[in-house]
């Protein structure tokens, strides 16, 4: 079965800083995945989806790559802003039996003004 | 504007009573889903339709129902048989459904309600 994982689960940086955000898989045959934001209290986001025959999204300021060879996905958030601070999830979905989608529980991230 | 609704917004239930969250999308998607989120974890799927009048059992589908009547709406109903359902419940709806010839698709979400057993 599909394990989702993020590390790490609260992350606070100061303002412009570039960053990056991870994602491990445990099944290599993911099919998709896909990256959210959550603001409290609120549903998601889509920010971006990469398909299987991908290997990574660009939306502004944000980039997400796909590696299934090393089960990893990372999220590259460029010059952050204060408004970036969100809970951002990761979700994978496998080809396999489950056909849903499978999410990791989030990294929390703080940007300092 | 197209999206997905989820109403209500806050709800408490008593102690043996059935309460029903609604979930409307005018998107015009095939495929409709109910998660579960509780405080610090990934969401856990309860429930997901793929056409009007079919619906599959999620990780989680143990003291829920679903029904699937219209395209649009994907009512998701909390028994008492439910024994721990205080927590943030997402719909969410995709174009197609998983594994089918058009591939995967987005899943996007609605704004959620939050439950709350008294």
């Amino acid at each position: 079965k599909q394990e989702v994982t993020q590390i790490p689960a609260a992350l606070s940086v100061p303002e412009g800083e570039n960053l990056v955000l991870n994602c491990s898989f445990t099944d290599s045959a993911i099919y998709n995945l896909q990256w959210f934001r959550q603001d409290p209290g609120k549903g998601l986001t889509s920010l971006l989806l990469i398909q299987s025959s991908q290997r990574e999204q660009t939306s502004g300021r944000l980039n997400a790559s796909l590696d299934k060879s090393s089960g990893r996905s990372t999220l590259y958030i460029a010059a952050s802003q204060p408004g970036d601070s969100a809970t951002y999830l990761c979700a994978g979905f496998s080809s396999g039996s489950a056909r849903q989608l499978t999410f990791g529980s989030g990294t929390q991230l703080t940007v300092l003004p | 504007d197209g999206g997905i609704t989820q109403s209500p917004k806050y709800l408490f239930r008593k102690e043996g009573q059935n309460v029903t969250l609604s979930c409307e999308q005018n998107l015009n998607h095939d495929a409709m889903y109910w998660y579960r989120q509780d405080p610090g974890q990934g969401l856990r799927l309860i429930y997901y339709s793929q056409i009007v009048n079919d619906f599959q059992k999620g990780d989680i589908a143990e003291g829920y129902s679903v029904s699937r009547e219209k395209k649009e709406s994907f009512p998701l109903t909390v028994t008492s048989a439910q024994k721990n359902p205080t927590a943030f419940y997402l719909c969410a709806s995709s174009i197609s459904p998983p594994g089918s010839l058009r591939g995967y698709n987005e899943q996007f979400f609605g704004p959620g309600t939050r439950l709350t057993v008294l």
